[in-house]
């Protein structure tokens, strides 16, 4: 099945720091990524849909020059947590879709836990 | 904004027993999917219903929906320790450039 990974699994840094976090589609193609932010037992609230070779499209009230999102290629993007607050600690899940067809469904992967001191 | 609220919030039941979570979602859909998440993990997708249909099945897993009331209900039958996880509804809203809205989540605990 298709499979998505993502690095680093987990990060703490010290306030003020920039985080890069990555995900990748390991064994599909995909356009269309998604990034997920998820605070403790809550659900999962959509940030942002990264879309290759343009623009992220964020959601109502995430600031794009915080969250800095690339998808330079059909199977990696990149979401850049800058500056970051101790407010910004949370679960960051992306997602991937698989490219073309009627696929509806999108692939998860594992989360990056991010601490922010 | 979250589109569906599920309840429970939390289902405490014995191994074997079936475990019964409703979603329920505000706008017209195109689809609505079932997700399940491990404590601090990803989330595995478990079943996929579209709104031309009432009732799926996938091995212990049986999903129902009505289009009328806006509400979808997932099943799992005979449960098992394994089966503990939070559950969470998933829709496409109808004309949306096929975005996930989640629900606020079933914490299941499965007893052994």
């Amino acid at each position: 099945g298709a499979v998505v990974s993502q690095h680093p699994s987990w990060v703490i840094c010290k306030s003020g720091t920039s985080v890069k976090i990555e995900c990748r589609s390991l064994d599909f193609q995909a356009t269309t990524m998604f990034w997920y932010r998820q605070f403790p037992k809550q659900s999962l609230m959509l940030m942002a849909t990264s879309n290759e070779g343009s623009k992220a499209t964020y959601e109502q009230g995430v600031e794009k020059d915080k969250f800095l999102i690339n998808h330079a290629s059909l199977t990696l993007s990149t979401l850049t947590v800058t500056s970051a607050h101790p407010e910004d600690s949370s679960f960051y899940i992306c997602s991937a879709r698989v490219s073309g067809g009627i696929q509806e469904t999108q692939y998860f992967g594992p989360g990056t836990r991010l601490l922010v001191l | 904004s979250q589109q569906g609220e599920e309840d429970p919030q939390a289902l405490s039941i014995q191994e074997g027993e079936n475990a019964t979570m409703n979603c329920s979602y505000k706008t017209s859909i195109n689809n609505l999917q079932w997700y399940r998440q491990n404590s601090g993990r990803g989330l595995v997708h478990l079943i996929l219903i579209r709104s031309n249909e009432r009732e799926k099945h996938s091995g212990r897993l049986r999903v129902t929906l009505d289009t009328s009331k806006k509400s979808s209900s997932l099943l799992i039958t005979a449960s098992r320790a394994a089966d503990t996880a939070s559950y969470f509804c998933a829709t496409v809203l109808r004309g949306s450039a096929r975005q996930l809205t989640f629900g606020s989540g079933t914490q299941l605990t499965v007893l052994p």
